[in-house]
């Protein structure tokens, strides 16, 4: 199989830091990336792994680790522009590219 | 930079009827996808492309072809088309090896 699973939604307050955990299952997985969609619109890429460890990009970071197949993105100093949808998405080797089913962030005053 | 341009934007269709979708990339990127996105649901892969010439089989392709005849271009048709079909349709593209991904403004087709 080469679906991921993460959380249908999720809801935090302005300011604070929020989690969104991917899990996927190894079979021919390259690496992990993660979109922003608000309203429908065209998806946005907000960052990538393709190594274990964390990486850094402003308020947004990613996190990967092979061994227990799971991701995360985490989205610090949160704004109420963060309220939107957010999806992890699996590289495969040979250049197949797999969405989960998005993680609705609410962010509240 | 234009990026990914899709055409048409929206689109109304009586069942039967066929149709082509265009997505045109002025990145030079190999990797090119289609996705349809159903309301409150994730993008699940139709079919995609890793060069000219090549397509693949995605989550989802029954129903539509594709072609990639040229490398800036990917085209996805719907041959019979039917009210299961209606939906957004999104076209990506990106680099070989690259985890980066660029989207077109998406496509919404109505088919009655």
């Amino acid at each position: 199989g080469q679906s991921l699973e993460q959380p249908s939604e999720v809801t935090a307050v302005e300011g604070a830091i929020v989690q969104i955990n991917c899990t996927y299952q190894t079979s021919g997985f390259y690496g992990l990336s993660w979109y922003q969609q608000h309203d429908g619109g065209a998806p946005t890429f907000l960052s990538y792994n393709a190594l274990d460890g964390l990486e850094e990009t402003g308020r947004f970071s990613s996190f990967l680790s092979r061994s227990d197949s799971y991701g995360y993105l985490l989205l610090q100093e949160l704004q109420m522009k963060d309220s939107a949808s957010y999806f992890c998405a699996r590289y495969n080797q040979g250049g197949k590219l797999i969405f989960g089913q998005g993680t609705e962030l609410s962010v509240k005053p | 930079n234009a990026g990914v341009t899709q055409t048409p934007k929206f689109r109304v269709l009586k069942t039967g009827q066929s149709m082509t979708l265009l997505c045109a990339q002025d990145m030079n990127h190999e990797y090119m996808y289609w996705y349809r996105q159903d309301p409150g649901m994730g993008l699940r892969l139709i079919h995609y492309s890793v060069g000219e010439g090549t397509t693949a089989k995605g989550e989802v392709p029954d129903g539509y072809n594709v072609s990639r005849l040229k490398k800036q271009n990917f085209l996805l048709g719907l041959e019979s088309a039917a009210p299961s079909q209606t939906s957004v349709y999104f076209c990506a593209s990106s680099y070989s090896g690259s985890l980066e991904a660029f989207f077109g403004q998406g496509t919404r087709l109505t088919v009655v």
